[in-house]
């Protein structure tokens, strides 16, 4: 998984808890992105990350926040879990400035229900 | 209309055969193509990244973009057991910092 690590692998919480994501690399990348997995809807981007403190919002970005304090570090916070959350979430991460910058490489992912 | 179209299947074929997967897509700004194959229970991983049009063969799979039609295809040759997983086709245009992904192909290569 391109040295790409998620904690917790599984995790069970209940409606309006807040929950943290890991994502941690070991690469050195610059780009780093969450995503969640639904059946239906296959992949859909909900923050990513351009550099240290620099973050921005994908297409589902509502109920999540995310931070990055160090470049190998990303977290996703659900700051009050609802149960349309339940899903599976895949931190990726990406090269700058070759050309298979828009190569993204995928961590193992978490599955999360939220009850 | 989603900007990436892919059938979800499920696709169901017996060992050995050709496997040909789809893609569509409405951005004609797109120039880099990507597939990843996806187990079950796992990340998503690459499978084959090409630029622009043409084909490129790696072992039993070639991947082939048609940009005037805006298509792209995953072929795969002498299909086995093991491949079978879910298939996610994904592009993005230059300089873009983030990638498109179709909704996922189920197949099955039954022995």
């Amino acid at each position: 998984d391109a040295g790409i690590t998620q904690s917790p692998r599984h995790k069970v919480t209940e409606t309006g808890t807040p929950v943290t994501l890991r994502c941690h690399q070991t690469e050195n990348h610059r780009y780093m992105y969450w995503y969640r997995q639904d059946p239906g809807h296959g992949l859909r981007l909900i923050h990513y990350s351009y550099g240290v403190k620099d973050t921005d919002k994908g297409e589902v970005s509502d109920g999540y926040s995310v931070s990055r304090s160090k470049t190998e570090d990303f977290l996703l916070t659900l700051e009050s879990a609802t149960s349309s959350q339940t899903s599976v979430y895949f931190c990726a991460i990406s090269e700058a400035g070759r050309t298979t910058q828009e190569t993204q490489y995928f961590g193992p992912g978490t599955r999360l229900l939220v009850l | 209309q989603k900007e990436v179209e892919q059938d979800p299947g499920p696709l169901s074929v017996p060992e050995g055969a050709i496997v040909s997967l789809n893609c569509t897509y409405s951005n004609s700004a797109f120039q880099y193509f990507m597939w990843y194959r996806q187990y079950s229970r796992k990340g998503p991983e690459l499978l084959m990244y090409t630029y622009s049009s043409g084909n490129k063969e790696d072992g039993r799979f070639t991947a082939q973009v048609d940009k005037s039609s805006k298509y792209i295809s995953l072929f795969i040759r002498d299909s086995q057991p093991s491949d079978s997983a879910t298939y996610l086709c994904a592009m993005s245009g230059k300089g873009a910092q983030k990638l498109v992904f179709g909704q996922g192909t189920r197949l099955t290569i039954n022995p």
